[in-house]
């Protein structure tokens, strides 16, 4: 089993804050964990996956996140936002290989970005 | 990189009529597709699993002869859905993965789909 848990549906930051967006998750095997962007209407963009290498990640657009075993988290990091960063960001668990490929979504959190 | 395409990118239909959505992987083949449905402001709900000539795998819930789903080719999944009302005016979103699953997911652009 595989759950995923985005905490805050919302957060709001001003132009050049720092972006923190969290993800905890709790899988029975080893994860593989995925972070995804979505803007309006659109499909959604990997960002970045953590697959059992660095557990220090580094995605597009200048977003990294680090894999806590200790602390089940998976959280989404940018040292300084953009507006272009607004969007919804969804944060994912699937199993590694050997377990279930679908991957499980948490709800989402919606950045807003302030001038 | 993988691409992934989805026709029609918006749809309009009436009610009690049936539309067909188109997914297909552009630069590779895709042994397995998914079909996602995602509500307004909530995440992505996995409708069902498709394999390239079998038949689709539904989710609890999700009904079979409502969204029909083929995976014909290694590179086309169609979902159609039949006899629409406005309860399924919603986003949908394909994803295509080789090996069925085993790797990443290349998700497609959605299509937005409004029954009246």
């Amino acid at each position: 089993a595989q759950s995923v848990t985005q905490l805050g549906s919302h957060v709001s930051v001003s132009e050049g804050a720092l972006v923190l967006l969290r993800c905890n998750y709790s899988s029975s095997v080893p994860p593989y964990l995925f972070w995804y962007v979505q803007y309006p209407n659109q499909g959604l963009q990997l960002l970045l996956k953590y697959t059992s290498a660095a557990t220090l990640v580094k995605g597009i657009n200048g977003f990294e996140a680090e894999f806590k075993k200790s602390e089940t988290s998976f959280h989404l990091t940018k040292p300084s936002a953009h507006m272009s960063d607004a969007a919804e960001y969804f944060c994912a668990v699937r199993a590694s290989l050997g377990g279930s490929y679908i991957p499980t979504f948490g709800r989402g959190t919606s950045l807003i970005v302030h001038p | 990189g993988a691409v992934v395409s989805q026709h029609p990118s918006r749809v309009i239909c009436k009610s009690g009529t049936s539309v067909k959505i188109e997914c297909r992987s552009l630069d590779f083949q895709a042994t397995t597709m998914f079909w996602y449905r995602q509500f307004p402001k909530q995440s992505l709900m996995l409708m069902a699993t498709s394999n390239e000539g079998s038949k689709a795998t539904y989710e609890q819930g999700v009904e079979k002869d409502k969204f029909l789903i083929n995976h014909a080719s290694l590179t086309l999944s169609t979902l159609t859905v039949t006899s629409a009302h406005p309860e399924d005016s919603s986003f949908y979103i394909c994803s295509a993965s080789t090996d069925r699953g085993r790797y990443e997911q290349y998700f497609g652009p959605g299509t937005r789909l409004t029954v009246t």
